[in-house]
């Protein structure tokens, strides 16, 4: 089956730093999310895209699906950007969403 | 806020007792999915409902049976559970599961199980 791959697994920064996380996958999807779980459990959409770019506020995504992997960017980072990212990757072969083992991220004030 | 709400929140139970777990989405989605996660992992999926019926069951042991009353709720009636099932539960939903990979999954809140 498909295979998802998170980097780095862990980070640690200060506020205000930026920071680009990562995900590899191994086979042409269809579907990619990424998410945010925060401290509480809550599992947070971020970001929807299989393919292409995408920005919300001080986040950003690219998905470059020819070369399989997409990276989200995190800029000015605030205390309350701490918790785990997981990127979610699907295929119609897969036919589930597949979870990579998470990056997860600490903002020190 | 999240558009998918899950009850209870918190749920603590013996290994004797039986419960249920119930989710709730009004966003018009026919696809329905219950996943568990444990400390410092990812979401592993356990069942799926397209339009109200079962279609992937990840191997999920017997004493976890799920139930789609309709096509807003999603139930999992937990029985005779272990320790080890101790876990973050999670509901999402899709709009569709016709090609299932290629819709985005919104999660509720989760309810977070203590076995005893």
């Amino acid at each position: 089956g498909i295979q998802v791959e998170q980097s780095p697994p862990d980070l640690i920064l200060q506020e205000g730093a930026n920071s680009t996380l990562r995900c590899n996958f191994s086979d042409s999807v269809n579907n990619l999310q990424w998410f945010h779980q925060n401290p509480w459990g809550q599992l947070i959409n971020l970001f929807y895209i299989p393919s292409g770019t995408k920005q919300n506020g001080r986040l950003s995504a690219t998905t470059v699906a020819t070369e399989r992997y997409s990276l989200l960017y995190i800029s000015s980072s605030q205390t309350t950007d701490s918790g785990v990212y997981f990127c979610a990757v699907g295929n119609s072969g897969a036919q589930k969403l597949v979870f990579g083992q998470g990056t997860r991220l600490t903002i020190n004030p | 806020d999240t558009e998918v709400t899950q009850t209870p929140k918190h749920l603590v139970m013996g290994m004797t007792n039986k419960k249920s777990l119930k989710c709730e989405q009004h966003m018009g989605h026919r696809a329905m999915y219950w996943y568990k996660q444990k400390a410092k992992k990812p979401p592993e999926l356990m069942f799926v409902y397209s339009y109200e019926k079962l279609s992937i069951n990840e191997s999920v042991p017997s004493r976890f049976s799920p139930e789609c009353p309709n096509s807003s709720l999603l139930n999992l009636h937990l029985h005779a559970l272990q320790p080890e099932d101790s876990a973050l539960y999670l509901c999402a939903s899709s709009q569709a599961q016709g090609v299932l990979s290629n819709q985005p999954q919104h999660f509720g809140d989760g309810t977070r199980l203590s076995i005893l």
